[in-house]
C-alpha cells in the first residue's frame, strides 16, 4: 500500500524563480495538506485541499499556491522565491475532513533557495 | 496556536519505558488527543490518538486524564528507533493538524 509520494526529493532554485513541488496522497485519501518546515522548527501549516478547492490556509503569502487534481493529487506552488523560503515541504493526505483520524505524511521535498 | 505545552526535550534508557506528557488544559470537548512523531530526516508519523478514553496499538498507549486537560504518550520499551521529535496536537472538525515545538527524546543504548 504505497503512502504519500512527494516529487522531487531535493530541489534547488535561484531566489526569484517560481517552483512546483508534488504530491500524491494514499490509497483512500481525498484531502492534501501542505506544511513547511524549517530546520529546527516543527511544520508550519500551509493550505489543505479537498474536493479540489482550497479549505482552509494557514499565514503565509499569496506567493504560496496549489491544486488538487481530481485523482486527489496536489501541486504547491510557490512565485517569487526568497532565500527563507528554503525548507522542508511537506505533504500530508488524509480521509475526508471533520473524521478526527490520523494524517499520513510524506517525506517531504527539500527545497534549497540560493 | 498549538493549544498544548510540551517539554522541550526528554531522555531515556534503551528497553525502559518512557512517558512523554503533553498538557491542554483549554480543550474542548470535541478535540482529539493526537501525537505524531518525526525522526530524524522524514515526515512526520502519526503515533496514536483518543478522544476520552486510553488508547493502545502496536506503537504505544495513550492515557488521557479524567478531566482531558493532560495526556501521557508511553512507550513501553524505548529502543534507539523510538529517539525523534514526539508532537502532542488537538484536533477536531476541520482544523488542520497545527503543530507545536513538541518533546525531543532521545534514548541512551
Amino acid at each position: 500500500d504505497a503512502g504519500v509520494t512527494q516529487s522531487p526529493t531535493h530541489l534547488i532554485k535561484t531566489r526569484g524563480q517560481q517552483v512546483t513541488l508534488r504530491c500524491s496522497p494514499k490509497s483512500g485519501h481525498d484531502t492534501v495538506s501542505w506544511y513547511q518546515q524549517a530546520l529546527g522548527q516543527g511544520p508550519q501549516f500551509i493550505f489543505q485541499y479537498y474536493e479540489e478547492e482550497e479549505r482552509q490556509r494557514g499565514n503565509f503569502p499569496d506567493r504560496f499556491s496549489g491544486h488538487q487534481f481530481p485523482n486527489y493529487s496536489s501541486e504547491l506552488n510557490v512565485n517569487a522565491l526568497l532565500l527563507g523560503d528554503s525548507a522542508l515541504y511537506l505533504c500530508a493526505s488524509s480521509p475526508s475532513p471533520g473524521t478526527g483520524t490520523g494524517y499520513t505524511f510524506g517525506s517531504g521535498t527539500r527545497l534549497t533557495v540560493v | 496556536d498549538a493549544k498544548t505545552t510540551q517539554p522541550n526535550s526528554m531522555e531515556s534508557n534503551e528497553e525502559e519505558p518512557v512517558h512523554l506528557p503533553c498538557n491542554h488544559s483549554t480543550i474542548s470537548g470535541t478535540d482529539y488527543i493526537h501525537w505524531y512523531r518525526q525522526l530524524p530526516s522524514q515526515g512526520p508519523e502519526y503515533v496514536i490518538h483518543g478522544l476520552t478514553s486510553n488508547v493502545n496499538n502496536r506503537m504505544a498507549s495513550l492515557a488521557i486524564a479524567e478531566d482531558r486537560k493532560s495526556s501521557t504518550l508511553i512507550l513501553h520499551r524505548a529502543t534507539l528507533r523510538d529517539a525523534a521529535v514526539y508532537y502532542c496536537i488537538l484536533l477536531s472538525g476541520n482544523t488542520p493538524l497545527v503543530f507545536g515545538k513538541g518533546t525531543r527524546l532521545s534514548v541512551i543504548a
